[in-house]
């Protein structure tokens, strides 16, 4: 069964920094490409960031490119979402997602970030 | 990398079928047939119900369907089933290894 766990939310001040994480078990993750997606209380889901199955290639959601950085070890089966800089409209749950040819397949339950004084 | 285009709601009675629009550009829907439907139940995660415009992951009822036509998708619910009730969600690939969301659409079964 494919589970995706993510952790590390919280809360931050304007500013500041945080690394979300995913833990996948399941399947072969270091055969998927991984997204993350967030979802602003009350609002829709909104893409984020991606990364190939390597690590060697990313790509980013225009309101997050020299902010936030996507990385993956794939020893430990982990997806992490490095974000630095958080704006108070960064507030939102981040899911994690796996992707198959081009579709978020799978979803973990998410993690919630609120970026607040 | 502009939302794509839903009804912000749609309503039908049990048994009856509802259509969800999703519209986008010749840059996202209308260049590629990665088109994906999810259901969101909330405070849970979104499912997967629809995948490269119509097909169904195993799993998903028949009663879900996708097509596409020019820079517009859709989602058909038939025979619905007051289990339908709640929020539906399109994707499209955008190119360049993006991907962008419509803004959700609220399913009420009445």
């Amino acid at each position: 069964e494919v589970q995706l766990v993510e952790s590390g939310g919280g809360l931050v001040q304007p500013g500041g920094s945080l690394r979300l994480s995913c833990a996948a078990s399941g399947f072969t993750f270091s055969d998927y490409w991984m997204h993350w997606v967030r979802q602003a209380p009350g609002k829709g889901l909104v893409w984020v960031s991606r990364i190939n199955s390597d690590g060697s290639s990313t790509s980013y959601a225009d309101f997050v490119k020299g902010r936030f950085t996507i990385s993956r070890d794939n020893a430990k089966n982990t997806l992490y979402l490095q974000m630095n800089s958080l704006r108070a409209e960064d507030t939102a749950v981040y899911y994690c997602a796996r992707d198959r040819f081009y579709t978020q397949d799978y979803w973990g339950q998410g993690t919630l970030v609120t970026v607040s004084s | 990398q502009s939302a794509l285009t839903q009804p912000r709601s749609v309503s039908g009675s049990p048994g009856q079928s509802v259509t969800i629009s999703c519209t986008g550009t010749s840059s996202d829907v209308g260049d590629y047939n990665y088109v994906s439907w999810y259901q969101q139940h909330p405070g849970k995660a979104p499912k997967l119900m629809i995948y490269d415009v119509s097909k169904r992951p195993s799993g998903v009822p028949d009663r879900f369907s996708g097509s596409k036509s020019g820079n517009t998708a859709s989602l058909t619910i038939s025979g619905l089933q007051a289990e339908d009730e709640t929020d539906y969600y399109c994707c499209s690939y955008a190119g360049s290894y993006t991907w962008v969301f419509g803004g959700g659409t609220k399913l009420t079964v009445l």
